[in-house]
Protein backbone atom coordinates (compact mmCIF):
# COMPACT_ATOMS: atom_id res chain seq x y z
CA UNK A 1 0.00 0.00 0.00
CA UNK A 2 1.51 3.29 -1.20
CA UNK A 3 1.95 5.53 2.06
CA UNK A 4 4.63 6.79 4.91
CA UNK A 5 6.73 3.73 6.63
CA UNK A 6 8.40 5.15 9.73
CA UNK A 7 10.44 2.40 11.54
CA UNK A 8 10.64 1.38 14.28
CA UNK A 9 7.56 1.78 15.49
CA UNK A 10 8.79 1.55 19.30
CA UNK A 11 12.50 2.31 21.13
CA UNK A 12 13.60 2.87 24.39
CA UNK A 13 16.95 4.06 24.83
CA UNK A 14 19.23 5.50 27.79
CA UNK A 15 20.35 9.09 28.32
CA UNK A 16 22.80 9.78 26.18
CA UNK A 17 22.60 7.18 23.54
CA UNK A 18 22.02 7.90 19.98
CA UNK A 19 19.78 6.43 17.20
CA UNK A 20 18.40 7.21 13.84
CA UNK A 21 14.52 7.59 13.31
CA UNK A 22 14.10 6.23 9.82
CA UNK A 23 10.91 7.52 7.36
CA UNK A 24 10.46 6.56 3.47
CA UNK A 25 7.63 7.52 1.40
CA UNK A 26 6.49 6.01 -2.01
CA UNK A 27 4.40 8.89 -3.96
CA UNK A 28 6.17 10.70 -5.06
CA UNK A 29 5.87 13.53 -2.55
CA UNK A 30 8.40 16.54 -2.68
CA UNK A 31 7.79 17.63 1.28
CA UNK A 32 8.62 15.68 3.90
CA UNK A 33 8.71 16.69 7.62
CA UNK A 34 9.13 15.28 11.40
CA UNK A 35 6.58 16.04 14.09
CA UNK A 36 6.95 14.56 17.90
CA UNK A 37 3.69 14.54 20.04
CA UNK A 38 3.44 15.19 23.40
CA UNK A 39 0.40 15.32 25.87
CA UNK A 40 -1.37 18.46 25.76
CA UNK A 41 1.06 20.10 23.27
CA UNK A 42 -0.48 18.70 20.24
CA UNK A 43 1.98 18.17 17.10
CA UNK A 44 5.08 20.19 16.88
CA UNK A 45 6.94 20.85 13.95
CA UNK A 46 11.03 19.83 14.32
CA UNK A 47 12.22 19.61 11.09
CA UNK A 48 11.18 19.48 7.30
CA UNK A 49 12.45 19.52 4.22
CA UNK A 50 10.72 21.16 1.27
CA UNK A 51 12.71 19.55 -1.56
CA UNK A 52 15.01 17.13 -1.81
CA UNK A 53 18.32 18.75 -0.99
CA UNK A 54 16.62 21.32 1.40
CA UNK A 55 15.84 21.04 4.93
CA UNK A 56 14.82 23.72 7.48
CA UNK A 57 14.13 24.07 11.39
CA UNK A 58 10.61 24.01 12.69
CA UNK A 59 9.63 24.50 16.34
CA UNK A 60 11.57 22.66 18.02
CA UNK A 61 14.62 21.61 16.27
CA UNK A 62 17.22 21.48 19.62
CA UNK A 63 18.81 18.35 19.98
CA UNK A 64 17.82 17.31 16.38
CA UNK A 65 19.43 16.39 13.04
CA UNK A 66 18.15 15.41 9.91
CA UNK A 67 19.23 13.98 6.35
CA UNK A 68 16.93 13.89 3.33
CA UNK A 69 19.03 11.18 1.45
CA UNK A 70 16.82 11.21 -1.40
CA UNK A 71 13.41 11.81 -2.65
CA UNK A 72 11.86 9.14 -0.49
CA UNK A 73 13.73 9.25 2.67
CA UNK A 74 14.31 11.84 5.41
CA UNK A 75 15.44 10.52 8.58
CA UNK A 76 15.60 11.98 11.84
CA UNK A 77 18.50 11.39 14.44
CA UNK A 78 19.42 11.59 18.03
CA UNK A 79 22.97 12.55 18.87
CA UNK A 80 22.85 12.59 22.51
CA UNK A 81 18.94 11.59 24.02
CA UNK A 82 17.50 13.01 26.44
CA UNK A 83 14.66 12.10 29.09
CA UNK A 84 12.70 15.05 27.43
CA UNK A 85 12.88 13.76 24.13
CA UNK A 86 10.67 10.96 25.38
CA UNK A 87 7.83 11.51 22.86
CA UNK A 88 6.09 9.61 19.79
CA UNK A 89 7.15 11.11 16.92
CA UNK A 90 5.94 11.53 13.57
CA UNK A 91 7.32 11.43 9.89
CA UNK A 92 4.56 13.08 6.61
CA UNK A 93 4.54 13.96 3.38
CA UNK A 94 3.07 16.02 0.87
CA UNK A 95 2.91 16.60 -2.93
CA UNK A 96 1.02 18.79 -5.46
CA UNK A 97 -1.89 16.75 -4.74
CA UNK A 98 -5.53 18.34 -5.04
CA UNK A 99 -5.74 19.44 -1.65
CA UNK A 100 -1.85 19.76 -0.44
CA UNK A 101 -3.00 17.72 2.66
CA UNK A 102 -0.17 15.11 4.34
CA UNK A 103 0.02 11.75 4.66
CA UNK A 104 1.33 10.46 8.03
CA UNK A 105 3.26 7.11 9.15
CA UNK A 106 2.12 5.57 11.85
CA UNK A 107 4.79 7.04 14.39
CA UNK A 108 7.81 6.06 16.64
CA UNK A 109 6.83 5.78 20.16
CA UNK A 110 10.47 6.67 21.85
CA UNK A 111 11.46 6.51 25.51
CA UNK A 112 14.71 7.68 27.07
CA UNK A 113 15.43 6.82 30.47
CA UNK B 1 -3.51 34.88 17.83
CA UNK B 2 -0.21 32.96 17.08
CA UNK B 3 -1.94 29.68 17.95
CA UNK B 4 -4.51 27.06 15.87
CA UNK B 5 -6.76 27.17 18.71
CA UNK B 6 -9.42 24.24 19.47
CA UNK B 7 -11.20 22.83 23.18
CA UNK B 8 -9.36 19.62 24.01
CA UNK B 9 -12.46 17.66 25.05
CA UNK B 10 -15.62 16.57 23.82
CA UNK B 11 -18.16 14.26 25.12
CA UNK B 12 -21.27 13.37 23.04
CA UNK B 13 -23.80 10.19 23.38
CA UNK B 14 -24.14 8.02 20.26
CA UNK B 15 -26.28 8.97 17.64
CA UNK B 16 -25.95 12.60 18.49
CA UNK B 17 -24.34 15.17 16.74
CA UNK B 18 -20.38 16.62 17.29
CA UNK B 19 -19.36 19.84 16.59
CA UNK B 20 -15.65 20.36 17.17
CA UNK B 21 -14.78 23.99 16.36
CA UNK B 22 -11.44 25.29 15.41
CA UNK B 23 -10.25 29.28 15.55
CA UNK B 24 -6.92 29.68 13.08
CA UNK B 25 -4.94 32.07 12.76
CA UNK B 26 -4.91 34.09 8.89
CA UNK B 27 -7.58 34.97 7.30
CA UNK B 28 -5.66 34.44 3.89
CA UNK B 29 -5.37 30.48 4.50
CA UNK B 30 -5.61 28.46 1.33
CA UNK B 31 -7.18 25.07 3.22
CA UNK B 32 -7.99 24.08 6.12
CA UNK B 33 -8.04 20.39 7.15
CA UNK B 34 -9.45 18.00 9.82
CA UNK B 35 -7.65 14.68 10.58
CA UNK B 36 -8.59 12.30 13.10
CA UNK B 37 -6.04 10.33 14.96
CA UNK B 38 -7.15 7.07 16.33
CA UNK B 39 -5.49 5.81 19.27
CA UNK B 40 -2.13 4.29 18.66
CA UNK B 41 -2.28 5.87 15.10
CA UNK B 42 -0.92 8.17 12.88
CA UNK B 43 -2.95 11.01 11.47
CA UNK B 44 -5.70 10.32 8.71
CA UNK B 45 -6.69 13.26 6.64
CA UNK B 46 -10.50 13.21 7.30
CA UNK B 47 -11.56 16.13 5.05
CA UNK B 48 -10.43 19.44 4.13
CA UNK B 49 -11.76 22.76 2.98
CA UNK B 50 -10.57 25.39 0.33
CA UNK B 51 -10.99 28.99 1.33
CA UNK B 52 -13.58 30.15 -1.33
CA UNK B 53 -15.87 27.54 0.00
CA UNK B 54 -18.42 28.62 2.93
CA UNK B 55 -19.48 24.47 3.66
CA UNK B 56 -18.46 21.28 2.19
CA UNK B 57 -20.69 18.24 3.10
CA UNK B 58 -19.35 14.44 2.40
CA UNK B 59 -21.38 11.80 3.84
CA UNK B 60 -21.76 12.28 8.08
CA UNK B 61 -19.09 15.22 7.49
CA UNK B 62 -19.93 18.47 7.15
CA UNK B 63 -17.30 21.24 7.80
CA UNK B 64 -18.23 25.41 7.86
CA UNK B 65 -15.89 28.05 7.11
CA UNK B 66 -16.46 31.26 8.35
CA UNK B 67 -13.51 33.78 6.91
CA UNK B 68 -14.26 36.37 8.34
CA UNK B 69 -13.81 35.18 12.02
CA UNK B 70 -11.35 32.69 11.07
CA UNK B 71 -13.71 29.85 12.72
CA UNK B 72 -13.74 25.97 11.59
CA UNK B 73 -16.04 23.30 12.24
CA UNK B 74 -16.30 19.80 11.99
CA UNK B 75 -19.95 18.66 12.43
CA UNK B 76 -20.05 14.47 12.53
CA UNK B 77 -23.72 13.48 12.65
CA UNK B 78 -25.24 10.12 13.95
CA UNK B 79 -22.16 10.03 15.97
CA UNK B 80 -20.49 6.40 16.38
CA UNK B 81 -18.48 4.86 18.84
CA UNK B 82 -16.04 4.30 16.03
CA UNK B 83 -15.59 8.11 15.57
CA UNK B 84 -13.99 8.25 18.96
CA UNK B 85 -10.38 10.14 18.63
CA UNK B 86 -8.16 13.05 18.49
CA UNK B 87 -9.53 16.01 15.66
CA UNK B 88 -7.12 18.15 14.65
CA UNK B 89 -7.51 21.41 12.68
CA UNK B 90 -4.49 22.50 10.65
CA UNK B 91 -4.27 25.43 8.12
CA UNK B 92 -1.72 26.32 5.55
CA UNK B 93 -0.55 29.44 5.37
CA UNK B 94 1.37 30.05 1.89
CA UNK B 95 4.36 27.57 1.11
CA UNK B 96 5.06 27.22 4.81
CA UNK B 97 4.24 24.14 6.45
CA UNK B 98 0.75 23.66 8.09
CA UNK B 99 0.09 24.69 11.52
CA UNK B 100 -2.34 22.19 13.73
CA UNK B 101 -4.38 22.95 16.70
CA UNK B 102 -3.57 20.96 19.91
CA UNK B 103 -6.21 18.07 19.22
CA UNK B 104 -10.18 18.04 20.43
CA UNK B 105 -10.53 14.70 21.89
CA UNK B 106 -14.36 13.31 21.30
CA UNK B 107 -15.45 10.48 23.52
CA UNK B 108 -18.52 8.98 22.50
CA UNK B 109 -20.48 7.49 25.28
CA UNK B 110 -22.63 4.54 24.12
Amino acid sequence: NAGVTQTPKFQVLKTGQSMTLQCAQDMNHNSMYWYRQDPGMGLRLIYYSASEGTTDKGEVPNGYNVSRLNKREFSLRLESAAPSQTSVYFCASSGWDRNYGYTFGSGTRLTVV
Amino acid sequence: GEDVEQSLFLSVREGDSSVINCTYTDSSSTYLYWYKQEPGAGLQLLTYIFSNMDMKQDQRLTVLLNKKDKHLSLRIADTQTGDSAIYFCAERKGNTPLVFGKGTRLSVIA
